[in-house]
């Protein structure tokens, strides 16, 4: 068990350019969520997957963000055309389902700070 | 919907002292509650969870919390502060059915004086 891996753990970047986060969640969870932690405040949740399928969204998630998980392992968290606003640290975590033996708790990974200039 | 109160953004407690981080809830259905600890730049670890068994709950580093229903409280504590005890501390909620999506605290920054 490697636990959750995030890259790149930095990437500063100027506004209006394209980021792509990538998560690797722990091997034989089935569930994987991002969130995003500004400085000072407590993580918030974006998305929410179930292997491949993206089962909840926030309305903090506007359109210029993309969440896919394509076969059901690892995550990419796209933003497009950054903005100031997008600075921030973007969590992922792991689950596996309580109906599968899981017991409620996330598995964070080490985060991918983001500084858009 | 849940949600949770963490009362003090920031702690200072000398070094021995007890640690007291105050956590409020609230949920319309029994809640699963956990605190975890962040260091600088680091992600978030899991320190304890209640999960409707036993309302005291021991976890990791000698913290320990125990969850009040009349007071909607899940109060962390640790009889003995230590200087690597200093960080960052968030309370979350989530449901006990469905995903394990949690609703984060806004944090209680740890100082430890020496």
């Amino acid at each position: 068990d490697t636990g959750v891996s995030q890259n790149p753990r930095h990437k500063i970047t100027k506004r209006g350019q394209n980021v792509t986060f990538r998560c690797d969640p722990i091997s034989e969870h089935n569930r994987l969520y991002w969130y995003r932690q500004t400085l000072g405040q407590g993580p918030e949740f974006l998305t929410y997957f179930q292997n491949e399928a993206q089962l909840e969204k926030s309305r903090l998630l506007s359109d210029r963000f993309s969440a896919e998980r394509p076969k059901g392992s690892f995550s990419t968290l796209e933003i497009q055309r950054t903005e100031q606003g997008d600075s921030a640290m973007y969590l992922c975590a792991s689950s596996l389902a309580r109906s599968q033996g899981g017991t409620g708790e996330l598995f964070f990974g080490e985060g991918s700070r983001l500084t858009v200039l | 919907a849940q949600s949770v109160t963490q009362l003090g953004s920031h702690v200072s407690v000398s070094e021995g002292a007890l640690v007291l981080l105050r956590c409020n809830y609230s949920s319309s259905v029994p809640p699963y509650l956990f605190w975890y600890v962040q260091y600088p730049n680091q992600g978030l670890q899991l320190l304890l969870k209640y999960t409707s068994a036993a309302t005291l709950v021991k976890g990791i580093n000698g913290f320990e919390a125990e969850f009040k229903k009349s007071e909607t409280s899940f109060h962390l504590t640790k009889p003995s502060a230590h200087m690597s005890d200093a960080a960052e501390y968030f309370c979350a909620v989530s449901n006990n059915f469905g995903n394990e999506k949690l609703t984060f605290g806004t944090g209680t920054r740890l100082t430890i004086i020496p």
